[in-house]
């Protein structure tokens, strides 16, 4: 069955530096997004992509934070100056036709920020 | 704007044993109602969904779901628990975005553990 996967598994960076979160949706899904988890915390949407755009951004995607899929494959989380609170566990899913098809999710990437 | 309860944080039973996870929801219109599952290491797996129609949805891995409006409840069933069923269980109820996206909301999930 294809799945979603996404590089590195966990990922350690020190404050201040630009950390990249990579992604590999179903090759033939239309719609991609990026939650977070902030550990003991709920799963929060954080932007979803389609048509090469941004569709939709929640309050935390702010503009230290941008997504690329640079080729017809890979779909990336950019942070570009991490901070603290930016520790987290970042899932990124993928789903068909948009709307209400099933959202597909990756394993996730821990995030530590030092 | 929409939110989602599940107001056990842990949830222990013993193998062979009945099991219900409770979630309540908030939301304007009909929900969309969603549970998925997390093993440890592994990515969020949808176990079922409601859209409308019968209120009770039959999910994979023998869950089950029962959409209650009069109570704003989902809660997840299953009648048997296996070993293998240990995992987190998140409850997601699902609404249009104003960008036109379809995005669910989270609760905080349920640790199951199973007891030989």
């Amino acid at each position: 069955e294809p799945e979603v996967t996404q590089t590195p598994s966990h990922q350690v960076t020190q404050m201040g530096q630009e950390v990249i979160l990579r992604c590999v949706p179903i090759s033939n899904h239309l719609y991609f997004y990026w939650y977070r988890q902030i550990l003991g915390q709920k799963v929060e949407f954080l932007v979803s992509f389609y048509n090469n755009e941004i569709s939709e951004k929640s309050e935390i995607f702010d503009d230290q934070f941008s997504v690329e899929r640079p080729d017809g494959s890979n779909f990336t989380l950019k942070i570009r100056s991490t901070k603290l609170e930016d520790s987290a566990m970042y899932f990124c899913a993928s789903s068909g036709r948009g709307s209400t098809d099933t959202q597909y999710f990756g394993p996730g990437t821990r995030l530590t920020v030092l | 704007a929409q939110s989602v309860t599940q107001p056990d944080i842990h949830i222990t039973v013993s193998e062979g044993a009945s099991l219900e996870l409770r979630c309540n929801y908030s939301y304007g219109a009909t929900p969309y109602l969603f549970w998925y599952v997390q093993s440890p290491g592994q990515g969020l797996q949808l176990l079922l969904k409601y859209f409308s129609g019968d209120t009770l949805v039959q999910g994979i891995k023998g869950f089950e779901a029962e959409f209650k409006r009069s109570q704003s409840s989902f809660n997840l069933r299953k009648p048997s628990v296996h070993w293998s069923d240990a995992a987190e269980y998140f409850c997601a109820v699902g609404g249009w975005a104003s960008g036109g996206s379809y995005i669910p909301t989270f609760g905080r999930g349920t640790s199951l553990i199973v007891h030989p």
